[in-house]
């Protein structure tokens, strides 16, 4: 399969507790994107990277949520101590030359 | 600030008739313009794009989308709708000139199509 991958696609977990979400981008793809997608919402983003570097933040992207890219390959996302309103599809996206982006099929994180 | 707007949170078409599914925009230069479409439990699935050119679009299923500047509308269109284009449709823009920055998606648009 040689699209955007994303793991776990499912994810529950208490309030309070740590989570980390990986995205594996379509290989020669530069430039990678992470959104939140609650129900009845289109995704909203939440940052990009350009191969390592993280050139944007939202400000949805709150101090609890941090999210690297090393060496310009795979993705990862975490949030720390979580909150109910953390529960949402969180959804991996990637491109080469920043025209359509491709979507991994997303983590569905839900917090009790 | 850029933005999209889906007027219609659902439109109902019998299969075989057309179908229209509504995006207008706003963006502060010249947009890039996409249709994403979207199934249950399912990340959103590429369908097409208006980069520059032809106003008419076509792209994947059939589906073909009318730019519109003087209106701001980018609509989504089928000639001949299926039970199987069901599903969650988000329009979605970014400006031209702001490279790399991300889009900026509708709030979504469910079709139905009945047998």
């Amino acid at each position: 399969d040689t699209g955007v991958s994303q793991d776990p696609r499912h994810k529950i977990t208490k309030r309070g507790q740590n989570v980390t979400f990986r995205c594996d981008p379509i290989s020669e793809h530069n430039r990678l994107y992470w959104y939140r997608q609650t129900l009845g919402q289109g995704p909203e983003f939440l940052t990009y990277f350009q191969n390592e570097a993280q050139l944007e933040k939202s400000r949805l992207l709150s101090d609890r949520f941090s999210a690297e890219r090393p060496k310009g390959s795979f993705s990862t996302l975490e949030i720390q101590r979580t909150e109910q309103g953390d529960s949402a599809m969180y959804l991996c996206a990637s491109t080469f030359g920043g025209n359509e982006q491709f979507f991994g099929p997303g983590t569905r994180l839900t917090v009790l | 600030a850029q933005s999209v707007a889906q007027p219609e949170d659902q439109v109902n078409v019998a299969e075989g008739n057309p179908l229209t599914v509504k995006c207008t925009y706003s963006v502060s230069g010249n947009p890039y313009l996409f249709w994403y479409v979207q199934y249950p439990n399912r990340g959103l699935q590429f369908l097409l794009k208006y980069i520059t050119g032809d106003n008419l679009v076509k792209g994947s299923y059939g589906f073909e989308a009318e730019f519109n500047k003087s209106q701001t509308s980018f609509h989504l269109k089928k000639p001949s709708a299926l039970v199987s284009d069901s599903a969650l449709y988000f329009c979605a823009v970014r400006d031209i000139g702001q490279a790399g920055t991300a889009l900026i998606f509708g709030k979504g648009t469910t079709l139905s199509v009945s047998s």
